[in-house]
């Protein structure tokens, strides 16, 4: 079964500066998607940035961009010019493209943006 | 664009009881998905309906069930609460002409307590 991990409960960052939040997965799979999402106070789920387990080019989404190292499973997000409206939750997920039922979720890093 | 919406936002029910979640998916979405969060983790699936039918399920007991309605809209019913049924229940929906690559859209959620 594919597991994702995320292995920072809590990260915190200077407004302005660059966080890097981690995640790996586990998967005996040669397609499927990669996600993350943030989830406010607000609760709602939303999602920042995704990719595809085939390109090899990493994603990027304004400040949002992914490392993605498909041989390392792999999956890091970098936030640049961090703004205190970032500060969430943030989860890693994974989907395979053979069983698109569900996703899995990492247990979430609670990122902090200090003034 | 009509996002999706959940209700009630919080609900309070005695162990034993049953209880009932609604939600109403994304305008042009056909595709319903509901994921318990347990305070401290990361969203698990429960199951997913595609136009009416039940199309994938997760690791959850029979006393959760569900329903899609013609319109797209989606309950999601608990039997027997057990107090570990404390969460927050995510409704997502997704269209279903890219399923395999289509973000999930979430609602707020439902906080449901069991005391």
């Amino acid at each position: 079964a594919q597991t994702v991990t995320q292995s920072q409960p809590e990260m915190s960052v200077q407004e302005a500066e660059t966080v890097t939040l981690s995640c790996t997965y586990d998967t005996s799979e040669s397609d499927y998607y990669l996600f993350w999402y943030k989830q406010p106070p607000s609760r709602q789920m939303i999602l920042v940035i995704r990719q595809e387990a085939y390109k090899q080019q990493n994603a990027t989404e304004n400040r949002f961009s992914v490392n993605f190292q498909k041989a390392a499973k792999s999956f890091s997000l970098k936030i640049s010019d961090s703004q205190l409206g970032d500060a969430a939750m943030y989860f890693c997920a994974y989907r395979s493209a053979y069983n698109n039922n569900d996703m899995r979720f990492g247990a979430g890093t609670r990122l902090t943006v200090k003034p | 664009e009509t996002g999706v919406t959940q209700s009630p936002t919080h609900l309070i029910k005695t162990r034993g009881q049953q209880v009932t979640l609604r939600c109403s998916s994304q305008s042009g979405h056909n595709t319903v998905s509901w994921y318990q969060q347990a305070l401290g983790q990361g969203p698990q699936f429960i199951f997913q309906y595609y136009r009416e039918e039940e199309n994938g399920r997760g690791n959850f007991p029979p006393r959760f069930s569900g329903l899609q309605f013609p319109n797209y809209s989606s309950e999601l019913n608990v039997n027997a609460l057990e107090l570990d049924d404390s969460a927050l229940y995510l409704c997502a929906s997704s269209r279903d002409t890219d399923r395999v690559n289509s973000p999930l859209h979430f609602g707020n959620g439902t906080r449901l307590t069991v005391t």
